[in-house]
């Protein structure tokens, strides 16, 4: 069945810096691949997502990369901001459902 | 917007009680789920549903049952709750690809 494992499972970067956070997925026939933020005491809420027919794709501070040979992608945060501070779970699309992966604690240090 | 309401934030339950975790979605979706979610864990799927009365087992469904009467309505049932129980539940629902969380319900087994 699917699994997605997910790196770092913690991440403390300084305010201003990058944060990248990498998902390997195990289906090759999986096309879809969203990012979801979860803000502490809050839902999970999607961030971003890219389908399997591009590459990359950004939106403001952030961007997804997909590398579809090596059944990866990646979540790219630029210019980082105390808000930026999370846990962020990766996801592969299984059948009727989603597979997360584990989850990573984003920390922005001031 | 979606809404997917959790009628409780937090519920205290006493070990061998019967409990009900309730979720209701406002906007016609066939698939809903339920999730677990665990420090180091992730999100975790124990039942989900993609009709009225249809249900599949996730990856933990154990200890678990679920009922779907209605289409907007999907509710967990602990048959005899246990401490390992003891977690933060995330229901969510969803048409196409995209997901919507409710808030979650902490739930405590003392």
């Amino acid at each position: 069945g699917e699994n997605v494992e997910q790196h770092p499972s913690t991440l403390s970067v300084q305010e201003g810096d990058s944060a990248v956070i990498k998902c390997t997925y195990s289906d090759s026939a999986s096309n879809y691949f969203p990012w979801y933020k979860q803000e502490l005491g809050k839902r999970p809420q999607l961030i971003i997502d890219i389908r399997s027919n591009v590459g990359e794709k950004k939106d403001q501070r952030i961007a997804v990369t997909l590398n579809k040979t090596a059944k990866h992608f990646s979540l790219h945060i630029t210019e980082t901001q105390p808000e930026d501070s999370a846990v962020y779970f990766c996801a592969e699309p299984g059948a009727q459902k989603l597979v997360f992966g584990q989850g990573t604690r984003l920390t922005i240090n001031p | 917007d979606v809404k997917v309401t959790q009628s409780s934030r937090y519920l205290v339950k006493r070990t061998g009680e019967k409990v009900f975790l309730e979720c209701v979605q406002d906007m016609d979706h066939e698939n809903m789920f339920w999730y677990r979610q665990d420090p180091g864990l992730g999100l975790r799927l124990i039942y989900f549903s993609y009709d009225v009365k249809m249900k599949e087992k996730g990856d933990i469904p154990e200890g678990y049952s679920v009922s779907r009467e209605k289409k907007e309505r999907f509710s967990l049932i602990l048959e005899s709750a246990s401490t390992n129980q003891t977690s933060m539940y995330l229901c969510a629902s969803k048409r196409g690809v995209g997901y919507t969380f409710g808030s979650g319900t902490r739930l405590t087994v003392v």
